[in-house]
């Protein structure tokens, strides 16, 4: 147990489905983040929040769209994914980005959320 | 930006065994972790090591900032400590954590 909780565990959708993936995180840490991950592939940066606030977004398409509505959740809503688009999504947390080394901000992940998209 | 390399990329192993996974790191960093990623996708901090050595049980981790190199050592390998092995650093003035390619360690039983 990490502090950082996702649902759903696994989410299977078709393309033209709409779905939210949820985090929750009771660390009382102030940045939230998603992460992708595909087969092969290093951990992508997908959105970092810090203090409810989108601090960063890599060049994420659109049909990814997420959620802040509070410093403890994360939303992450999906609107006709592609089959590439097929992952393991990570959420996680930390106090904070761009602390610094005194802090020790280390970022907790929470158990990933398994995508499909049929 | 920075580039972090990971090796060796895979990892067999009885189980007993000792083994050292390695990261290099293009640029100095303020922020080195490492995760143990299991078969069921969870990340799980094993270390926060910018620098200097610390130890957990039958794992430990030493950091060479100036030499820009990280390496993490498990001694006597079990069956649970299978999965994948990230390093992820972040440089001074940046905002995210950049993640190595990983290392799979398979032990066998």
């Amino acid at each position: 147990e990490t502090g950082v909780t996702q649902t759903p565990r696994h989410l299977v959708m078709g393309m033209t489905n709409k779905k939210s993936l949820k985090c929750e995180q009771h660390l009382g840490h102030n940045a939230m983040y998603w992460y992708k991950q595909s087969a092969k592939k290093p951990l992508e940066l997908m959105f970092v929040y810090n203090f409810k606030e989108q601090t960063e977004n890599n060049s994420v398409p659109s049909r990814f769209s997420p959620e802040c509505p509070n410093s403890s959740h994360l939303f992450l809503h999906l609107h006709t994914l592609q089959p590439e688009d097929s992952a393991l999504y990570l959420c996680a947390s930390s106090q904070g980005p761009g602390i610094d080394i005194s802090s020790g901000n280390t970022i907790y992940f929470g158990e990933g959320s398994w995508l499909t998209v049929v | 930006g920075i580039q972090v390399e990971q090796s060796p990329p895979d990892l067999i192993l009885q189980e007993g065994a000792n083994s050292t996974l390695r990261c290099n790191f293009s640029d100095s960093v303020n922020n080195l972790q490492w995760f143990h990623q299991n078969p069921w996708g969870q990340l799980i901090n094993l270390f926060y090591i910018p620098s200097g050595t610390k130890q957990n049980g039958r794992l430990s981790a030493t950091t060479v900032a100036t030499e820009r190199y990280s390496l993490l050592y498990i001694s006597s390998s079990q069956t649970t400590d299978s999965g994948v092995y990230f390093c992820a650093v972040k440089s001074q003035g940046a905002q995210k954590l950049v993640f190595g390619q990983g290392t799979r360690l398979t032990i066998n039983p």
